[in-house]
């Protein structure tokens, strides 16, 4: 199993750029999340999947959206990148939800200019 | 709001001593989770234990949790220049809340 990947690795952009960060699990977890992780600080929620089609808002979602289709992807997008969004960012899956074991990806750094 | 919360926020030791961190919380849990990251990469989950545990144990890892004080421990015995890491504790405090991590603790192990 290549457990949870997270692509890509580092990027940067223009403020009022988009992207999308990418996440998927090959463990058919039901649970998905994303989190960012600043200097100094813990890891805080932006939002959470307890399974396909099933999405919600974590601590911090502003300017932030994700999907669920698949069991497997659950991609995060900015929509409009501001210099506030620069942080690391990982992505994380459980078997049934945030009471259980957390597997991470290896984070996405981003810096927006 | 920021549940669990790490002491101290750094640590430096000698290779072969124990290293003891610590984690408090302010309300009931459900379980406490310690996890580690080294540096550049994702979090590694290291132990869960619940609110009705008192005390785990994994490898070289021991934790502890003490409902009535709001805290847990964890110990690593032995330590080696490979658990040079930072430290992260998580609470999960119920049905209707977030898993909630703490700012971490750097751990120096000196060779």
């Amino acid at each position: 199993n290549a457990g949870v990947t997270q692509t890509p690795k580092f990027q940067v952009l223009k403020t009022g750029q988009s992207m999308t960060l990418q996440c998927a699990q090959d463990m058919n977890h039901e649970y998905m999340s994303w989190y960012r992780q600043d200097p100094g600080m813990g890891l805080r929620l932006i939002h959470y999947s307890v399974g396909a089609g099933i999405t919600d808002q974590g601590e911090v979602p502003n300017g932030y959206n994700v999907s669920r289709s698949t069991t497997e992807d659950f991609p995060l997008r900015l929509l409009s990148a501001a210099p506030s969004q620069t942080s690391v960012y990982f992505c994380a899956s459980s078997y049934r939800g945030d009471t259980d074991t957390q597997y991470f990806g290896p984070g996405t750094r981003l810096t927006v200019l | 709001s920021q549940q669990g919360e790490e002491d101290p926020q750094a640590l430096s030791i000698q290779e072969g001593e124990n290293a003891t961190m610590n984690c408090s919380y302010k309300t009931s849990i459900n379980n406490l989770q310690w996890y580690r990251q080294n540096s550049g990469r994702g979090l590694v989950h290291l132990i869960l234990i619940r609110s009705n545990e008192r005390e785990k144990h994994s490898g070289r890892l021991r934790v502890t949790l003490d409902t009535s004080k709001k805290s847990s421990s964890l110990l690593i015995t032995a330590s080696r220049a490979a658990d040079t890491a930072s430290y992260f504790c998580a609470v999960h405090t119920g049905a209707n809340s977030k898993l909630t991590f703490g700012k971490g603790i750097t751990l120096s192990v000196r060779p």
